[in-house]
């Protein structure tokens, strides 16, 4: 069976430190792999997403970069982190390689992140 | 992205009874729905998940109806449980999304009452 691994669980960071949070994948390959954010009392926003090694696609600008250098290893890195980049992280893989459509999602446990 | 919405954020029920939880979408190329249970702490759980070719599908204890017409996404639970107290939101796409093309809801909060 397919699983998800996603650390660490909680993460305080000054502001200005760096980040890198990671994302495993076990049981499938070539899968989509997805890094979302989401605020408290808000939905999901996409971050990143890649359908292959070294292949990103960024859905918003911002202060984050993802990397995938592996076939079933998603990173989220960050240079200088920011206030405004605290919020849960949460990591995701789908079946289907380019396409969200007839596979769901399934998530990591996710990443709180706090910036202070 | 178009909205997927709900009508009730907060949805209250005693242990035993059956749960509605309501969504709705605008999107009416969306022909592939999701719903996902998410636990305080947690990552989002898939739960279950309906084509447009279905109105109806059940899970264990779970079922989902789709109303193509109105656009209504419901998800129902039978003989609640303490273990069902999460938040539960519906998620959509289309043929040709691509993987950016998922469009989540904001969530309903599920209490259920001793």
């Amino acid at each position: 069976s397919q699983t998800i691994h996603q650390w660490p669980a909680t993460l305080v960071q000054p502001v200005g430190s760096p980040l890198s949070l990671e994302c495993t994948v076990e049981g499938t390959s070539n899968p989509n792999l997805y890094w979302y954010r989401q605020a408290a009392g808000r939905g999901l926003q996409l971050l990143f997403y890649s359908v292959g090694i070294g292949q990103i696609s960024s859905e918003v600008p911002q202060n984050l970069s993802a990397s995938r250098p592996q076939d079933r290893q998603f990173i989220l890195s960050s240079k200088k982190l920011l206030l405004s980049d605290s919020g849960f992280y949460l990591c995701a893989w789908s079946g289907i390689a380019g396409s969200t459509y007839n596979s769901p999602l399934h998530f990591g446990n996710g990443t709180r992140l706090t910036v202070t | 992205g178009e909205s997927v919405g709900l009508h009730l954020p907060t949805l209250s029920v005693q242990e035993g009874d059956n749960s509605i939880i309501n969504c709705a979408y605008s999107n009416s190329a969306s022909d592939y729905f999701i719903w996902y249970k998410q636990e305080s702490g947690k990552g989002p759980q898939f739960i279950i998940d309906i084509r447009s070719n279905m109105d109806k599908r059940q899970g264990q204890r779970v079922t989902v109806l789709l109303n193509k017409t109105v656009k209504h996404l419901s998800l129902q639970i039978a003989a609640t449980q303490p273990g069902d107290s999460a938040v539960y939101f519906c998620a959509e796409t289309y043929s040709g999304g691509g993987a950016d093309g998922l469009t989540f809801g904001k969530g309903t909060h599920l209490i259920i009452q001793p």
